[in-house]
């Protein structure tokens, strides 16, 4: 069985910092990798998606990949009281198999 | 563009109750997907479709049934209600496969007593 493990937190932060997310991966064949951003009562919102190791930019958003180690990283740089939500880690193999998500890591960012 | 709507939002229903969860994209993206996300949980796939009269199970299908008559809809069926099936219900849609970025829907939140 796919599974996706995330430190549930609360991960909490001072506003400006670097906040780092975790995440680990059980499936080999997994292809791509997504960040998604969920505030409370709300949908998933695509923060960002990387397909090939290394790193991945974004404004203050950085994803890394290792699938070695089949590590996903997330950092955001400059912390924001709104970036306060839960993230959530999801891999697919592709094709029509849908995502596998983690129970996400709850961030706190402490103005 | 309106992008994946479902409805209700909020629903009560009693054990042994049935009920259909809708949900329609207007973007013509082939793939739809239906997930629940339980309390402090992340989404888990219930079922999907690659396109019109296609549709497969997910990681947690059992007491769910799906149609997919039309590209745009996706309805979601809930026979014989159990409170197991609390959770919130996420559709959502993307243009090709699931390499590519979902668009998900608001959410229905389904309380069964």
């Amino acid at each position: 069985q796919k599974e996706v493990e995330q430190n549930s937190g609360p991960l909490s932060v001072p506003e400006g910092a670097i906040a780092s997310l975790n995440c680990t991966y059980s499936d080999r064949g997994s292809q791509s990798f997504f960040w998604y951003r969920q505030y409370s009562g709300k949908s998933p919102e695509l923060i960002m998606f990387i397909y090939s190791n290394g790193d991945k930019e974004d404004g203050r958003f950085t994803a890394q990949l290792n699938k070695a180690s089949q590590y996903v990283s997330l950092l955001i740089r400059d912390s924001q009281p709104s970036d306060s939500a839960t993230y959530l880690c999801a891999v697919t193999g592709g094709g029509a198999d849908g995502l596998t998500f983690g129970k996400g890591t709850h961030l706190i960012i402490q103005p | 563009n309106a992008g994946v709507t479902q409805t209700p939002k909020f629903r009560i229903l009693k054990i042994g109750q049935s009920m259909t969860l809708q949900c329609t994209q207007d973007m013509n993206h082939n793939y739809m997907y239906w997930y629940r996300q339980d309390p402090g949980m992340g989404l888990k796939l219930i079922y999907y479709s690659v396109g019109a009269g296609i549709t497969d199970k997910g990681e947690v299908p059992n007491g769910y049934n799906v149609s997919r008559s039309t590209t745009e809809d996706f309805p979601l069926r809930l026979e014989l209600a159990a409170p197991s099936q609390t959770s919130v219900y996420f559709c959502a849609s993307t243009p090709r496969d699931s390499s590519y970025e979902q668009y998900f829907g608001p959410g229905t939140r389904l309380t069964v007593t």
